[in-house]
């Protein structure tokens, strides 16, 4: 019962490089999800993809991109990293449209230098 | 602009007593859903108990319930019965359709 599954768990970048987080689901649940948690921020919503073909963009959207490449898997890509991009990031889905709320990943925390 | 507030940043609790998190939120609409998550240090996101907007009964889960005051929009979680195995960040969390946000977050200790 693997859930939503997250790659890699931590990633040290330094500033300018890029990279890109994967997030695959086995539960075949229609929405897919990224946050972002900083210390007394709560979770913050990056971009979402409510059905397979669609993304749109959350709370948080500049210097993200998004691919939903088919119903499990949903990556975020960082074009050229921050130091204001260190954070944990986290991937959710959900059955649309959320209301039993959403299975999280065990998370990413990034650093970057 | 922050949808849902949690006043308390800590929270500690003597194991086996009762502690009440606090949660208010910002909404014009009438039908939503409200949540509690749990994070432990494993940092692995929990759900602990959901509650309809639409059903006026409190939501529990064992040892978890919740004080849900709709006019006051108020969501408050009450664990009972403290566990060391409880010692986490709690966050409160409102529905929308296909987003859900979150508050800043309450870390509860339970000491032994």
């Amino acid at each position: 019962n693997a859930g939503v599954t997250q790659t890699p768990k931590f990633q040290v970048l330094k500033t300018g490089q890029s990279m890109t987080l994967q997030c695959a689901q086995d539960m075949n649940h229609n929405s897919m999800y990224w946050y972002r948690q900083d210390p007394g921020m709560g979770l913050r919503l990056i971009y979402y993809s409510a059905s397979e073909g669609t993304t749109d963009k959350g709370e948080v959207p500049n210097g993200y991109n998004v691919s939903r490449l088919n119903k499990r898997e949903f990556s975020l890509r960082l074009e050229s990293a921050a130091p204001s991009q260190t954070s944990v990031y986290f991937c959710a889905s959900s059955e649309a449209p959320g209301n039993y709320g959403y299975t999280f990943g065990s998370g990413t925390r990034l650093t970057v230098v | 602009a922050q949808t849902v507030t949690q006043s308390q940043p800590e929270m500690s609790v003597q194991e086996a007593e009762t502690v009440t998190l606090s949660c208010t939120y910002d909404t014009s609409e009438s039908n939503y859903y409200l949540f509690w998550y749990k994070q432990p240090p494993s940092r692995q996101m929990i759900l602990v108990i959901r509650q309809e907007a639409y059903k006026q009964q409190n939501a529990t889960e064992n040892r978890f319930s919740v004080n849900f005051q709709k006019a006051a929009k108020s969501f408050s979680l009450k664990i009972s019965d403290s566990q060391l195995g409880d010692t986490a960040m709690y966050f409160c969390a409102f529905m929308k359709p296909y987003k859900l946000s979150f508050g800043a977050g309450t870390t509860v200790t339970v000491r032994a």
